[in-house]
Order: structure tokens, then sequence, then C-alpha cells
């Protein structure tokens, strides 16, 4: 089936620096991707969707100057965690649709990334 | 705009019991798929079914089950004999199409040995 990787899966930062995610799907190509944060024992909520050659669409209430999203090819977004504060600590998953039948899963998603902040 | 409402934050149960968990959407979408996620304590979310909003059919997977019902929107989820390695956050989730995804809020299932 369609795979979707992340990296890197953890990773632990000082306050103030910033950190950058990425999300490749492997066998297919993906226009649009979504990233999402799940805060301990909550659920995840979508922050931003990424679409391959335009600008990315933030949900209401996500800072777009702090997370910054570039969908640089059909295959790989990234997110930029820019000058990150301890409350940024978080799960970020990405997803990746693939609507081409190959299985009966349509959104694959991302094993994760921790963020810690320090 | 969608909504998913899983009602069980968690559930204990003592291995082997059957143990179902419910799920309950909104959505104005004539479309709509349905969808079922595993989140063992690793973090990665582990794919279980998806459904269309036009196929009311139950379904059976060894010991998982499935119940969709449109009259009541819910989509409900029940283990068989339950075991140890069922313990997880099971999320219920919904979307409209080639959009993003709106997740419940989870259910922690324990299973006692």
């Amino acid at each position: 089936g369609a795979v979707v990787s992340q990296h890197p899966s953890r990773v632990i930062c000082k306050s103030g620096t910033s950190v950058k995610i990425e999300c490749r799907s492997l066998d297919f190509q993906a226009t649009t991707m979504f990233w999402y944060r799940q805060f301990p024992k909550q659920s995840l909520m979508l922050m931003a969707t990424s679409n391959e050659g335009s600008k990315a669409t933030y949900e209401q209430g996500v800072e777009k100057d702090k997370f910054l999203i570039n969908h640089a090819s059909l295959t790989l977004s990234t997110l930029t965690v820019t000058s990150a504060h301890p409350e940024d600590s978080s799960f970020y998953i990405c997803s990746a649709p693939d609507w081409s039948g190959r299985s009966t899963d349509t959104q694959y998603f991302g094993p994760g990334t921790r963020l810690t902040v320090l | 705009a969608q909504k998913v409402t899983q009602a069980q934050t968690e559930i204990s149960v003592v291995e082997k019991e059957d143990v179902t968990l419910d799920c309950v959407y909104e959505t104005r979408d004539t479309t709509y798929y349905l969808f079922w996620y595993k989140q063992p304590p690793s973090g990665e979310l582990v794919f279980l079914i998806r459904r269309n909003s036009f196929d009311e059919q139950n379904e059976i997977s060894g010991r998982y089950s499935w119940n969709f019902q449109k009259s009541t929107s819910s989509f409900n989820f029940t283990i068989t004999a339950s075991q140890v390695v069922d313990s997880a956050v099971y999320f219920c989730a919904l979307t409209g199409g080639y959009q993003k995804v709106t997740f419940g809020t989870g259910t922690k299932l324990q299973v006692i040995p």
C-alpha cells in the first residue's frame, strides 16, 4: 500500500530555534497534504492544508508565520516551526490523500514527529 | 461543518469481553467517508476501515465489526473477545471526500488481562 514518511520521528530543541519536519509520499503523488497536531491525550486537529505549487491554507487560530509550510514537489511537504517555544511541543502528523483506488484507505498518514521544545 | 462525537472517553474491559465503541457524526455532505483508526502508544495511526455513505452494509473483519446506520448518523465499532493488544486509543473520523479529515476525540480502550 501507499506509504507516507515523516522525518525526523523525534526532535528535541531549545526554545527559540526553528525545526523543519518533512512529509513525503513514497510511491504516489500528492498535490495536497494535510498537517495535524496532537497534544497529549487529545485528538488530532488540522493545522493546515498544503497545496503543491500554491500557498498553504491555514485553519483558524493557526499562525501562518509561525508554522511555515512549503509544498515543493508532488511528493514533499515541509512544516517549519519557527522560533519554537515549549507550548509548541506536540505530536505532528501529516497525511496525503490517494484516491487511485489501490487501497480502501484513502488517507495515508505519516508515522508522526514528536517535537519537544525545552 | 463536520463533527464527530465519541462520547466514551475511556473504556476498561477484561480480556475476552466484547466491547463497542460509539461514534456519531454530523455532516451536510451527501457523499462522505467514515474511518476508524487505532493509535497505539507509539503514536502511529493504524487504518482499520473506511466506509462510504452509500454503503450501509455492516462489515466484519476477524474480531472487528462495524455497524453503520445513516438513520442515526452512527458508525459503531465492536471488538469481539478483546485482547490486551487491542489496548489503544481509537479514533472515528469523517471526510467529505478529497478533503481534510475531521477526527473524533478518541476513545481510550484498556483491556485488562
